[in-house]
């Protein structure tokens, strides 16, 4: 079946404009992931989602960020006011039991 | 807290000979789940492995094993008779398997080069 996809691929934006990066879960799977990848901080955790609970926001490092995941399935994950340290990939990831499989990933450049 | 140790920034192994990638871990919780994930320059993270805190064996997945050591807090990849289609970032990952606490802490890698 289909993995987890994320769009977009690429985004590049100016310091300051808002961005929007989609993540399209795994059909079935009821938590969903997003993680972000630099060089500076590796890996690191953002946000969580799990069926109708509350979402996890600890890894979320400002408030400029922001995430919604709507009926269960589709999370779109917002930056407002860019900065040039968001720059890095922004992964998704789903699971419905303990391994979570991760999308291609959004690589998002703020000039 | 969790946290994962991988020592070796990178590795280069001739083709068809197998490869130790280390990871060591430290955590307070009773139960956790340790991964493997595989990157390739593509970039997509591609689970490869994962070993349960209590499961009494190592985990195996075709060419990959892990070596559990619990007592020692590590959980090493093993790759046995290597490809060139081997060579990517590797990371070893770690999650409490409580619910609701389900984020991963991931290592910083290990590079994993092929030689033919």
């Amino acid at each position: 079946g289909a993995g987890v996809s994320q769009s977009p691929s690429n985004k590049v934006t100016e310091k300051g404009k808002d961005v929007e990066l989609r993540c399209d879960p795994i059909s079935g799977h009821t938590a969903l992931y997003w993680y972000r990848q630099s060089l500076g901080q590796g890996l690191e955790f953002l946000i969580y989602f799990q069926g109708n609970s509350a979402p996890d926001k600890s890894g979320l490092p400002s408030d400029r960020f922001s995430a919604e995941r709507t009926g269960g399935s589709v999370s779109t994950l917002t930056i407002q006011r860019t900065q040039q340290e968001d720059s890095a990939v922004y992964l998704c990831a789903s699971s419905v039991g303990d391994t979570q499989y991760f999308g291609p990933g959004t690589r998002l450049t703020v000039l | 807290a969790q946290k994962i140790t991988q020592t070796q920034p990178g590795m280069f192994v001739q083709e068809k000979e197998a490869v130790t990638l280390d990871c060591t871990y430290d955590t307070s919780d009773p139960s956790y789940g340790l991964f493997w994930y595989k990157q390739p320059s593509s970039g997509e993270m591609i689970f490869l492995i994962y070993q349960g805190s209590y499961d009494q064996q190592n985990a195996t997945e075709g060419r990959y094993s892990l070596n559990f050591q619990k007592a020692r807090k590590s959980a090493n990849l093993v790759i046995s008779a290597s490809q060139l289609g081997d060579s990517a970032m590797y990371f070893c990952a770690m999650r409490p398997t409580n619910f609701g606490n389900e984020k991963l802490t991931f290592g910083t890698g290990t590079r994993l080069t092929i030689i033919p």
